[in-house]
């Protein structure tokens, strides 16, 4: 039973414009959400986080909301840029961390010219 | 830079062997996790150690075992290698930032049995 999901394999924007990752997660007890970008070849890397506790976290480009009631959280990236195409990968964490991240299956984006 | 060091970066081998695959995070790293990203799934947790301890463990199988030595460096032995044990093998250690989950990870042991 997958507990974190996201819907969408690839998305494909265009430069300059709003790229939105969707992320649907069933557990109620997850605390805590992440979003992890990842380039081939490489380790995924940590982007942006938010509590359960809020419903908006901003970092530059990047913002990331919170739906608890749909249990639903998205990650918003304007403008999007080439160095943005990579595959992100939404995370959660239980109350007390014990089980690990819980990880969907990721969302290739794709940015393109 | 991640501060995580895993090697080899690629392991082919045959189905019924065994390989060990080996992390080493930065000096003073206590914690360390290991986690498995097969071709059509997300990231699988399948264990943490913290100083030497076993802290937490996920969707480890029973074949493949881990262990967290003195220096700190970590191992991750898989035994009785099958075709589905394919995948990328990542090995990460926490942040220093007090970012609840956050993780820097390794760029991963890719391994291939054929």
């Amino acid at each position: 039973d997958q507990q974190v999901k996201q819907n969408s394999p690839s998305l494909s924007v265009q430069e300059g414009r709003i790229s939105i990752l969707n992320c649907d997660y069933t557990n109620s007890m997850f605390d805590y959400f992440l979003w992890y970008k990842k380039y081939p070849a490489e380790g995924p890397t940590f982007l942006i986080s938010i509590s359960s506790i809020k419903d908006k976290n901003e970092d530059g480009r990047f913002t990331v909301f919170l739906n608890k009631s749909a249990k639903h959280l998205s990650l918003h990236i304007v403008p999007s840029q080439p160095g943005d195409s990579a595959v992100y990968f939404c995370a959660a964490r239980d109350g007390e961390g014990a089980d690990g991240l819980t990880f969907g299956k990721g969302t290739h984006l794709i940015i393109q010219p | 830079d991640s501060g995580v060091t895993q090697t080899p970066k690629h392991l082919i081998t045959a189905t019924g062997q065994r390989v060990t695959l080996r992390c080493s995070p930065r000096s003073g790293d206590l914690s360390v996790y290991w986690y498995q990203q097969s071709l059509d799934q997300g990231l699988q947790f399948l264990i943490q150690y913290y100083n030497g301890e076993e802290r937490a463990k996920g969707n480890i199988l029973e074949r493949f075992s881990a262990q967290q030595f003195p220096d700190l460096h970590s191992e991750l032995n898989l035994s009785s290698l099958e075709l589905g044990d394919s995948a990328l093998y990542f090995c990460a250690r926490e942040g220093l930032a007090g970012i609840p989950g956050e993780l820097f990870f390794g760029e991963g042991s890719r391994l291939t049995v054929l």
